[in-house]
């Protein structure tokens, strides 16, 4: 059963316009959750990441907002530049209960020139 | 400071071998996990070390075992090895442990013929 889920496995936008992208999860108890990019050939980079006691979190060009009632998360980036394109992975964890990290599966973002 | 590095890179063997990933992390952390990368499934967890103990443990079979030294480096060994294990092999670090911000090595890329 999967626990988050990235329902797009791509995604294209033009550069200098706003790419989102969107992750779902199962598990009520999951209490933080966090994005990576991951390059080829490269192992997945930190971008961001939000407590479940917020909804929203911002860092430079990617924001990141939480929505706990729907069980949804998504990541704005603002404007979206070549550089951006990766796979981004969202993540999600309980940490009153474990330290394990669930991954989803990924969405390619291509930004197009 | 150096990034999370592990070896060998690159690695074929045949069915019925076994293996042996190495992976150092960042200096000062003390969490050190692994992941299973495949097409299509994410990056899967595979277990978290923490000063020298496993604390969490996915769901894999016992042909996939883990360690960690004193100096928090870490191995992961993979035994009687079979096709469905060939997946790029990831090893991350992080200071407060896997729910949180992990850093993460280039991979190793296994196959097995």
């Amino acid at each position: 059963d999967q626990q988050v889920k990235q329902n797009s496995p791509s995604l294209s936008v033009q550069e200098g316009r706003i790419s989102i992208l969107n992750c779902d999860y199962t598990n009520s108890m999951f209490d933080y959750f966090l994005w990576y990019k991951k390059y080829p050939a490269e192992g997945p980079t930190f971008l961001i990441s939000i407590s479940s006691i917020k909804d929203k979190n911002e860092d430079g060009r990617f924001t990141v907002f939480l929505n706990k009632s729907a069980k949804h998360l998504s990541l704005h980036i603002v404007p979206s530049q070549p550089g951006d394109s990766a796979v981004y992975f969202c993540a999600a964890s309980d940490g009153n209960r474990d330290d394990k990290i669930i991954f989803g599966k990924g969405t390619r973002l291509h930004i197009l020139p | 400071k150096a990034g999370v590095t592990q070896t060998p890179r690159y690695l074929i063997k045949t069915r019925g071998q076994q293996v042996t990933l190495s992976c150092s992390p960042i200096s000062g952390h003390r969490s050190v996990s692994w992941y299973q990368q495949t097409p299509g499934q994410g990056l899967q967890f595979l277990f978290e070390y923490f000063s020298e103990t496993q604390r969490n443990k996915g769901n894999f079979p016992g042909r996939f075992s883990g360690r960690q030294f004193s100096n928090s480096r870490s191995e992961m060994n993979v035994s009687t090895l079979e096709l469905g294990d060939s997946a790029l092999y990831l090893c991350a670090s992080s200071l407060q442990g896997a729910n949180y911000e992990q850093y993460f090595g280039p991979g190793t890329r296994l196959t097995v013929t």
